[in-house]
């Protein structure tokens, strides 16, 4: 079954410790994307990968890092976590090409709450 | 930039009204458009989406949407809705050139279904 799995689902911690949010996708896709969804902002584009060792940032990029070693995952790193980045997190990918490639698939998403 | 208004955050049917939510986005070329659905708890699920061709596109679930060029429109239908449609509802633009194949969301619409 294809698939965007993301871990954890999850995750309360305190600011300042480290954490990383897991994303591995089955379908063999370049590209992927980390999004951050927020109540009444949508879901906002943190960065993306167009291929391995290929990433770049999005509308937020600001206190996280990411990383593409492998194709199939793309970790999303927040190094000293802070409250205003509590928040609902969704990984997404999609192939490369047009048409009808287009469709990112989503992850179930991880809820961060950072105390 | 691209955009993506959804003036309605909240929406209330009865259970077999008709139902049209709306959707407007600035792009300055041939938009990719699409329509996610999110069930609480749940991940992003694609309703449709629309690339060319053909401007009145179907989705899953009963849903159909309508570009409509002239108007930077994408609203969604659907002829009679059922009480498992309560969600929130998301329209999302993406890019038909460049490298980040990045969804601009807009803010969602939440809708409810009174039996």
């Amino acid at each position: 079954e294809a698939q965007v799995t993301q871990n954890p689902r999850y995750l309360i911690t305190v600011t300042g410790k480290k954490l990383t949010v897991t994303c591995s996708q089955n379908m063999n896709h370049e590209y992927m994307s980390w999004y951050r969804q927020d109540p009444g902002l949508g879901l906002r584009q943190i960065y993306y990968s167009m291929n391995v060792e290929v990433t770049d940032k999005g509308d937020v990029p600001e206190g996280y890092k990411v990383s593409r070693k492998e194709k199939r995952n793309f970790p999303l790193i927040l190094e000293s976590p802070s409250p205003n980045q509590t928040s609902l997190y969704f990984c997404a990918s999609s192939p490369l090409g047009r048409g009808d490639n287009q469709p990112q698939h989503f992850g179930d998403g991880t809820r961060l709450s950072i105390l | 930039a691209q955009s993506v208004t959804q003036p309605d955050i909240h929406i209330t049917v009865s259970e077999g009204a008709s139902l049209e939510l709306r959707c407007n986005y600035s792009y300055g070329a041939t938009p990719y458009l699409f329509w996610y659905v999110q069930s609480p708890g749940q991940g992003l699920q694609l309703l449709l989406k629309y690339f060319s061709g053909d401007t009145l596109v179907q989705g899953i679930k009963g849903f159909e949407a309508e570009f409509k060029r002239s108007q930077s429109s994408f609203n969604l239908r659907k002829p009679s809705v059922h009480w498992s449609d309560a969600a929130e509802y998301f329209c999302a633009v993406g890019n038909s050139g460049g490298s980040n194949y990045k969804l601009t969301f807009g803010k969602g619409t939440l809708l409810t279904v009174n039996p």
